[in-house]
């Protein structure tokens, strides 16, 4: 089967380390994105990547590092740095940049700081 | 700066009726919208897209597009409680990623 596959589903994390949640995608998209959501909050942009090896920053990437060194994987870590990391993350791909069939979804990773 | 508007809701509609859910967007360049529907705790899917102005149909579901007034919308006929959900609307401008509304929250009663 075709899809996003985001892991570990739940994630805790002890203030002060870093964490770093998964996203792979057999869609054969060039495109891949993570998004941070907030309760009763829409999407926020965190990195987005357009092809293998580069990478841009979205709206709110303080405290957040990718890496793309695979078609497949688009890594997220979330660092000490990010102060308030308690939220759903949600890793997203397209062909292109998804002007023509939208953007596809993973599960997502609900990450808890205790 | 490219916006995505949307009433949050709730909005709520009984069982069978017709489900009007709007989106504004403030710059005309967009090529193409998109809805996705998002159930509690889990990710958005998406339910339609639409490019060109007027009106596309799948099923219960249809879109809407008027670029000069810069609205789209979406009617779901015949509401079920198993559309309750958020739905968001989302916008495509050039070579950028998807621009997001923060949803609207949709409650169908029985």
């Amino acid at each position: 089967d075709g899809g996003i596959t985001q892991s570990p589903k739940y994630l805790f994390r002890k203030e002060g380390q870093n964490v770093t949640l998964s996203c792979e995608q057999n869609l054969n998209h060039d495109a891949m994105y993570w998004y941070r959501q907030d309760p009763g909050q829409g999407l926020r942009l965190i990195y987005y990547s357009q092809i293998v090896n580069d990478f841009q920053k979205g709206d709110i990437a303080e405290g957040y590092s990718v890496s793309r060194e695979k078609k497949e994987s688009f890594p997220l870590t979330v660092t000490s740095a990010q102060k308030n990391p308690t939220a759903f993350y949600l890793c997203a791909s397209s062909i292109g940049q998804g002007l023509v069939q939208g953007q596809f979804f993973g599960p997502g990773t609900r990450l808890t700081v205790l | 700066q490219k916006e995505v508007e949307q009433n949050s809701g709730p909005l709520s509609v009984p069982e069978g009726a017709i489900a009007s859910l709007n989106c504004t967007y403030s710059d005309r360049g967009s090529q193409s919208f998109f809805w996705y529907r998002q159930y509690s705790g889990k990710s958005p899917e998406l339910i339609m897209f639409i490019y060109s102005n007027g009106d596309k149909e799948d099923g219960r579901f249809t879109a809407q597009l008027n670029k000069a007034s810069q609205y789209v919308s979406l009617l779901i006929r015949d509401s079920q409680p198993s559309d309750s959900a958020t739905y968001l609307c989302a916008g495509a401008w050039g070579n950028t990623p998807l621009v997001f509304g923060k949803g609207t929250r949709l409650s169908v009663i029985a």
